[in-house]
């Protein structure tokens, strides 16, 4: 069967501090790989994806994503978090269709 | 521009009671997807739609569910005999070409359904 893990229903990081959000995946074959954002009240937005090539992959507001095929993970990552930043975080491998984690919620704290 | 819009925005209805739920795409999108996300879980994929015919309706749950795109364009999530399990927040997305491609999708805002 094909899963996806966030480890962490929650992640707390003080505003200026790098963040990681973590996700590891268990899919046939070699997926694309995406970070999906959901602010309060909002519809879900692409931050990034990961297809090929150089496995460090940068995205919208700072955020960039490791790719580590021989842990099968995709972590998300940001060299200073904002506050403006706390939201729900979904990974998602691609094969024939999405498929997401169960989220991260990350709080940054002023 | 606009983006992919989904209506209503809330629907409460009880249970047995037959619901629609609308989704308009961003104009030009070839792919749609539709997908319920329930309370503290992430989206689980229901339907695609590439054009006007269903590409991928593995994520059904049952012949409740039945979505339609006549036009290859706005799509209709029909739920037939609600039942409570049912509740949760219907999302749908819109991409410029086939999944094949691993776009990015667009969400919209979703439809929360209540059953009572």
């Amino acid at each position: 069967a094909q899963s996806v893990a966030q480890p962490e229903d929650q992640v707390n990081v003080a505003e200026g501090n790098p963040l990681t959000v973590k996700c590891t995946y268990s899919v046939s074959g070699n997926p694309y790989l995406f970070w999906y954002v959901q602010y309060p009240n909002r519809g879900l937005q692409f931050l990034l994806k990961y297809i090929t090539g150089d496995n460090l992959v940068k995205g919208s507001y700072g955020f960039e994503a490791e790719f580590n095929k021989s842990q099968t993970s995709f972590h998300l990552k940001k060299p200073s978090a904002l506050v403006s930043d706390s939201a729900l975080y979904f990974c998602a491998p691609y094969t024939d269709k999405l498929i997401f984690g169960t989220g991260t919620r990350l709080q940054v704290f002023p | 521009g606009a983006g992919v819009s989904q209506t209503p925005s809330n629907k409460v209805t009880e249970k047995g009671k037959y619901v629609e739920l609308r989704c308009d795409p961003i104009s030009g999108h070839t792919a749609l997807y539709w997908y319920r996300q329930s309370l503290g879980q992430g989206p689980e994929f229901l339907i695609y739609f590439q054009g006007t015919g269903a590409a991928d309706d593995s994520g059904l749950p049952n012949d409740r569910f039945f979505a339609v795109r006549p036009e290859g364009s706005v799509s209709t999530l029909k739920i037939q005999r609600t039942e409570r399990g049912d509740s949760a927040v219907y999302l749908c997305a819109s991409s410029p070409w086939a999944s094949g491609l691993a776009n990015e999708q667009f969400f919209g805002p979703g439809t929360r359904l209540t059953v009572l």
